[in-house]
């Protein structure tokens, strides 16, 4: 049972696009958001991350907007550039743990 | 200065053989993690310990087994590999088991079981 579902599995943006991955979770013990970036042939890395009492965290040209009620969050990045494309996991975690479950990740190509 | 570190980077092996992976860790964390990223991206935990003890074992066949010398070492090793555990091993390693703590991955381990 996936907890945490990702859409879509792959996009293409030209550059200066915004695009957008979305995501939405079950679990309403989930509290923490993060999301991770990851390069071709390199372990993910936490890109920007959010917690539920917030609608909205900005960081650089990367913006998480929450909505609590409907359990779900996105990803937008603004003025994308071709070295952003890499894939893009949504993440979960509960209170209680250390336990990270992914989404199945987006697939961004930024063309020049 | 690599702050999670695997090795090797690259694994080909047969069917049926036993092969480990190695995991350390330079950041000073207390807890260590053990993924799976399939063909198709999706990353699951495996393992997890903290303080060399076991807190988060998923469900993993149990030719799988990890292990922690210490808290900056986590290694994994794999009995009678098959053709299904072909993937991508990621090493993670964060600061505490608290939520909202940064997991820090490794490079990678990229397994091909023929």
């Amino acid at each position: 049972q996936q907890q945490v579902k990702q859409s879509p599995q792959s996009l293409i943006v030209q550059k200066g696009g915004i695009p957008i991955i979305n995501c939405a979770y079950e679990n309403t013990a989930f509290d923490y958001f993060p999301w991770y970036q990851q390069f071709p042939g390199k372990g993910p890395a936490l890109l920007i991350a959010i917690r539920p009492d917030v609608s909205e965290k900005k960081e650089g040209r990367f913006t998480i907007s929450f909505n609590k009620s409907a359990k779900q969050f996105s990803l937008h990045i603004m003025d994308s550039q071709p070295g952003d494309s890499a894939t893009y996991f949504c993440a979960a975690q509960e209170t209680s743990g250390s336990r990270l479950t992914f989404g199945e990740g987006t697939q961004l190509t930024v063309n020049p | 200065d690599t702050a999670v570190s695997q090795t090797p980077k690259y694994l080909v092996t047969q069917m049926g053989n036993d092969k480990s992976i190695k995991c350390e860790q330079n950041l000073g964390h207390d807890t260590m993690y053990w993924y799976k990223q399939d063909s198709k991206k999706f990353l699951k935990i495996m393992f997890s310990y903290n303080n060399k003890e076991l807190i988060i074992n998923e469900t993993v066949p149990n030719r799988f087994s990890p292990k922690s010398p210490d808290k900056a070492h986590l290694n994994l090793h794999i009995n009678s590999l098959e053709l299904g555990d072909s993937a991508v091993y990621f090493c993670a390693s964060s600061r505490g088991t608290g939520d909202q703590e940064t997991q820090y991955f490794g490079p990678g381990t990229r397994l091909l079981v023929l």
